[in-house]
């Protein structure tokens, strides 16, 4: 069974660029869920793909947008940078979008600095 | 908005010795599910252990254990026989059974673990 990964690593952008991070699922999990984790804080939910569509979003403005695939990895893209979008960035994968036994499991984060 | 609070922003305990870490959450919902995660210096989120609000039974996992009060809306972690891996942050989270696998989390508490 192969868990949840994340890349790249790490990023540095300036104010103004715009990001694309990426995640693979854990294999057989249909539903992924991104969150931003400032230093010192605990994560803050951006969204929610479900089986490709948009299933939820957190108090985040519209220039973080994402995508969900048919193999059921995402993209989170953020457009126009801020210095306050620095940030660890972690995708979470899970199966059942809210079921019961729904249980998200994290990847190791993308960690973004903005300069 | 559910909020979730951990008091305790750093915690300390001697190697084998117990140690609990605190949670309180507020909501207005009667059916929901709350996690402890624990996240290591590097910085994949862990899930140590879950309980369903519905279940008045508090949840095990080997040496990790829960005090779930409902109607104090508080859900604390021990943490027995500590050995040094356990030094981390430790996540409380929310997630509530209509909101899809988003999760709320509290603040965290960072975990010492002494030898």
């Amino acid at each position: 069974e192969t868990g949840v990964t994340q890349s790249p690593t790490h990023l540095i952008k300036t104010r103004g660029q715009q990001v694309t991070l990426r995640c693979s699922s854990q294999s057989g999990h249909n539903t992924v869920s991104w969150y931003q984790q400032a230093l010192g804080q605990g994560p803050q939910f951006i969204f929610q793909y479900y089986r490709e569509e948009e299933n939820g979003r957190g108090n985040f403005p519209p220039r973080f947008s994402g995508l969900q695939f048919p193999n059921y990895s995402s993209e989170l893209n953020v457009n126009a940078l801020e210095l306050d979008d620095s940030a660890l960035y972690l995708c979470a994968s899970s199966l059942g979008a809210g079921t019961p036994t729904d249980t998200q499991y994290f990847g190791p984060g993308t960690r973004l600095t903005v300069l | 908005a559910q909020t979730v609070t951990q008091s305790q922003p750093e915690m300390s305990v001697q190697e084998a010795e117990t140690v609990t870490l605190s949670c309180t959450y507020d909501t207005s919902e009667s059916d929901y599910y709350l996690f402890w995660y624990k996240q290591p210096p590097s910085r994949q989120m862990i899930l140590v252990i879950r309980q369903e609000a519905y279940k008045q039974q508090n949840a095990t996992e080997n040496r990790f254990s829960v005090n779930f009060q409902k109607a104090a809306k508080s859900f604390s972690l021990k943490i027995s026989d500590s050995q040094l891996g356990d030094a981390a942050m430790y996540f409380c989270a929310y997630r509530s059974r209509t909101s899809g696998s988003r999760l709320t989390f509290g603040e965290g508490t960072q975990l010492t673990v002494n030898p």
